[in-house]
């Protein structure tokens, strides 16, 4: 199947800082990425998909100001927590979308660890 | 995506068949049976997927009942590899894209 990348793979950071994490096609072009959090023995929660070329469409309660979302290429989209706070540490997992007939296929990164102290 | 519903854990002993039930009662006629597994701090791993016959990759095979209402994946050799949650999901194919995650499976392959 085809691979998805994130980076970092974990990240600790101050409260108040913001960090940026990266997901990437490796071997396809993307137009539509996902992201998504999920928090200690839950399910993933889908906070935006991310449009290449357009603003993210954020899901109901997810603060757009505060989780930046940036996908200025076909194989990379970005995630930015904005002045991050401890509860915002999480496991954030991305997924692309790889077009292709007879239907499209999400393909999930390995996921990124935020710690925020 | 219309709601699925499976046990909240199951055990399975190695060299074993594991037997993996959902139901989605109220699926539609375009909806597809989605598998989906996550391994420990890992991101989802796709598995199988199926509309109305069953089918069967190198990974599982997906058992989907006359009338849709429910599904069974089955690992017909699990491994210890196999510990992890598993996730029945029903999506349109070619509408929205997006994977609604329920609350998965967890299943313990026993040595």
């Amino acid at each position: 199947g085809a691979v998805v990348s994130q980076h970092p793979s974990w990240v600790i950071c101050k409260s108040g800082t913001s960090v940026k994490i990266e997901c990437r096609s490796l071997d396809f072009q993307a137009t539509t990425m996902f992201w998504y959090r999920q928090f200690p023995k839950q399910s993933l929660m889908l906070m935006a998909t991310s449009n290449e070329g357009s603003k993210a469409t954020y899901e109901q309660g997810v603060e757009k100001d505060k989780f930046l979302i940036n996908h200025a290429s076909l194989t990379l989209s970005t995630l930015t927590v904005t002045s991050a706070h401890p509860e915002d540490s999480s496991f954030y997992i991305c997924s692309a979308l790889q077009e292709q007939i007879p239907y499209n296929e999400q393909f999930f990164g390995p996921g990124t660890r935020l710690t925020v102290l | 995506d219309a709601k699925t519903t499976q046990p909240t854990s199951m055990d399975c002993a190695e060299g074993r068949a594991a037997n993996l039930p959902c139901n989605h009662s109220t699926i539609s006629g375009n909806e597809y049976v989605y598998w989906y597994r996550q391994i420990h701090s890992q991101g989802p791993q796709y598995i199988i997927h199926g509309l109305k016959n069953n089918e069967t990759n190198e990974m599982a095979s997906l058992i989907i009942t006359e009338d849709r209402k429910s599904s069974t994946l089955i690992l017909p050799h699990a491994t210890l590899r196999d510990t992890a949650v598993y996730y029945c999901i029903v999506r349109v194919v070619g509408g929205s894209e997006k994977l609604v995650f329920g609350k998965g499976m967890k299943l313990t392959v026993n040595p």
